[in-house]
């Protein structure tokens, strides 16, 4: 099966504890894309990656931090310095940046108390 | 800046009627434009997308959307609805002229079809 994976599908943590939350991607896309989705708001982009070892920041960085060391694997963690990180996050890819047609992850819920 | 709304929460309508979703959008140069399913406790499915040629745009499950640019909008259309249908819709733009390499999502509205 090709597509991309999160892991895990529910998460719970203590307030002040940094959390890494897992996206995995078969489909061999060089873009990949962090989105955080309140209700109400929409989605938000947190950080993309446009090719292995660069990264940007979206919309609403700040807390957060990522790394691309390979080409499938994009985690994001989400650190004690955010505010209200309680969330759906949804990972996703493209073939690359200028593709917009973006393949999304099921998402993770993150409840942080 | 790029930018995305979507004037209505939610939208209900009766299996069979026609449905439309309403997105307007503001760029500074070309718009890319597309449409979003989400259905519960879901990632996101691609529907349609708009670059550039016909304004008509055809994509899954039979949906269309109309580009008006006069209007700046890109409504998102069904002939006829139905119960499937039902899910929270996501129109998005990428402005083709900026450096901006990432879609810009609006709010999302909820459509609702009665049986």
């Amino acid at each position: 099966d090709g597509g991309i994976t999160q892991s895990p599908k529910y998460l719970f943590r203590k307030e002040g504890q940094n959390v890494t939350l897992s996206c995995e991607q078969n489909l061999n896309h060089d873009a990949m894309y962090w989105y955080r989705q309140d209700p109400g708001q929409g989605l938000r982009l947190i950080y993309y990656s446009q090719i292995v070892n660069d990264f940007q920041k979206g919309d609403i960085a700040e807390g957060y931090s990522v790394s691309r060391e390979k080409k499938e694997s994009f985690p994001l963690t989400v650190t004690s310095a955010q505010k209200n990180p309680t969330a759906f996050y949804l990972c996703a890819s493209s073939i690359d940046v200028n593709q917009d047609e973006q393949y999304f992850g099921p998402g993770t819920r993150l409840t942080v108390t | 800046a790029q930018s995305v709304a979507q004037p209505e929460d939610q939208v209900n309508v009766a299996e069979g009627n026609p449905l439309t979703v309403k997105c307007t959008y503001s760029v500074s140069g070309n718009p890319y434009l597309f449409w979003y399913v989400q259905y519960p406790n879901r990632g996101l499915q691609f529907l349609l997308k708009y670059i550039t040629g016909d304004n008509l745009v055809k994509g899954s499950y039979g949906f269309e959307a109309e580009f008006n640019k006069s209007q700046t909008s890109f409504h998102l259309k069904k002939p006829s609805a139905l119960v499937s249908d039902s899910a929270l819709y996501f129109c998005a733009v990428r402005d083709l002229d900026t450096g901006r390499r990432a879609l810009t999502f609006g709010s999302g509205t909820r459509l609702q079809v009665q049986p």
